[in-house]
């Protein structure tokens, strides 16, 4: 079945340094999107980013994600991460033209000064 | 830009009473609504899409029974959870999406509910 996997539970980082969030996803169909939705408490879900095309490098401020079919992933990066990227990330897909999302467990990213 | 409200925010219902929830959108048009609820400890799992002159379909263990929903226009979504017990707390989201052909989902902040 579809399944969307996040392996960390939990990234603690120091302001300043890199950011990589796991993503890795199994699906029946051919083409899917993958989303990032960054979560801060008591706010709305907020769409982060959004795939592309095989192995295209998708941007949005200051974070990317590149999906790769061949090893079904769909990592998030940042070069410096800031106090403000605190959140709860969650990695989606949902099949090619429909609306129904399957979410991951969601990874929280803790940045300290 | 497009928002999604949801009312109310929190809600605390005595079990086996029921509970309505309602989800809005505001700058576009939902053609298409999505019910999630995210039971603690856990991630956000679909309950039923409904879909403007479509028949609202619900996913495994998730029924019409339980979960009504009305989605009369492409604002405006509610959904009810009927006979609370225990296993329906958690944090309700409602998923918008507009009729332009993308993907995304526009989320509302939720209904937290607590059943006592």
């Amino acid at each position: 079945g579809d399944s969307v996997t996040q392996k960390e539970g939990l990234v603690t980082l120091t302001e300043g340094l890199p950011v990589m969030l796991n993503c890795t996803y199994q699906t029946i169909y051919s083409n899917a999107f993958l989303f990032w939705y960054v979560h801060y408490l008591n706010e709305s879900p907020r769409l982060l980013l959004k795939s592309s095309t095989d192995n295209k490098r998708t941007e949005h401020q200051g974070f990317h994600a590149t999906l790769h079919k061949s090893s079904s992933s769909f990592h998030l990066q940042k070069s410096s991460a800031q106090l403000s990227d605190s959140a709860l990330y969650y990695c989606a897909r949902t099949p090619s033209g429909y609306n129904k999302l399957t979410f991951g467990k969601g990874t929280v990213l803790l940045v300290s000064p | 830009g497009a928002l999604v409200y949801q009312y109310p925010r929190r809600t605390i219902c005595k079990s086996g009473t029921s509970m309505r929830m309602e989800c809005q959108a505001v700058g576009f048009q939902a053609t298409s609504v999505a019910w999630y609820r995210q039971s603690p400890q856990k991630t956000f799992e679909l309950i039923a899409l409904s879909t403007v002159n479509s028949a609202i379909k619900y996913e495994q263990n998730f029924t019409q029974e339980k979960f009504p929903i009305s989605h009369p226009n492409l604002s405006f979504s509610s959904m009810t959870v009927l006979n609370a017990y225990l296993e329906d707390r958690g944090l309700y989201l409602c998923g918008a999406r507009d009729q332009t052909g993308r993907a995304e989902q526009f989320f509302g902040p939720g209904t937290r509910l607590t059943v006592l």
